[in-house]
């Protein structure tokens, strides 16, 4: 069974710029999350899809994220336009089941932006 | 604000001794707790978790504790083996909601 991907692994860009992330879960995962990690802090929730649709989006941190998850297989993560203070690791998680038990990591897309 | 604390950034321990890694947590609403693994250029791994209604959960060499009436909870992991050495994150989830809450981590070094 594949596990969770995240693309890029590595991107760095100007301020302003714009970067979209990607994130394909576990086949037949309904929940997929986004966290972030900024500079070895907490790893902050982001937002969570079941399926197509945003079942929660409080950690989103103001417009400039734009998160979808089209058909309900793989998601986005679009930072329109970046600041220096969304340089973090991006992850994205998915599991079966909501809320209890482990869910699945990818590992991470190191965001710089300079 | 930090609902879930890791205090200690690091952690150094001899191999075959005991590792103990601590969390407390502020949030009354948690009711079911995870620790997870991680590697280097990698994403967190669940390691083991533990559910409110009990105060021990133990899986080979790990052993979480919880202690509801002071909020922390804590990951033995005995003996300690050197592939044990990574950033260890506790983690949190609420029973109104799925929103799992992490803490900074704690790095594990188990020295050979």
């Amino acid at each position: 069974e594949a596990g969770v991907t995240q693309f890029p692994s590595h991107s760095v860009i100007e301020k302003g710029q714009t970067v979209t992330l990607r994130c394909d879960p576990i086949s037949g995962h309904d929940n997929l999350y986004w966290y972030r990690r900024v500079m070895g802090k907490e790893i902050k929730f982001l937002l969570h899809f079941v399926k197509e649709s945003k079942q929660d989006e409080s950690g989103m941190p103001n417009n400039r994220f734009l998160a979808e998850r089209t058909g309900g297989t793989y998601s986005t993560l679009k930072v329109q336009p970046a600041e220096l203070e969304d340089s973090g690791v991006y992850f994205c998680a998915s599991s079966q089941q909501a809320g209890r038990g482990g869910y699945t990591f990818g590992s991470g897309t190191r965001l710089t932006v300079v | 604000d930090q609902q879930v604390k890791q205090n200690s950034p690091s952690l150094s321990v001899q191999e075959g001794r005991i590792s103990i890694l601590n969390c407390d947590y502020t949030n009354s609403m948690f009711d079911y707790f995870l620790w997870y693994k991680k590697y280097p250029a990698e994403g967190p791994t669940f390691l083991i978790s533990i559910s409110s209604i009990k105060d021990k959960n133990e899986d080979g060499r790990f052993t979480v504790f919880l202690n509801k009436s002071a909020k922390h909870l804590s990951l033995h992991i005995v003996p300690s083996q050197p592939g044990d050495s990574a950033v260890y994150f506790c983690a949190a989830i609420p029973g109104n909601n799925n929103d799992m809450r992490f803490g900074a981590g704690t790095r594990l070094t188990v020295k050979p």
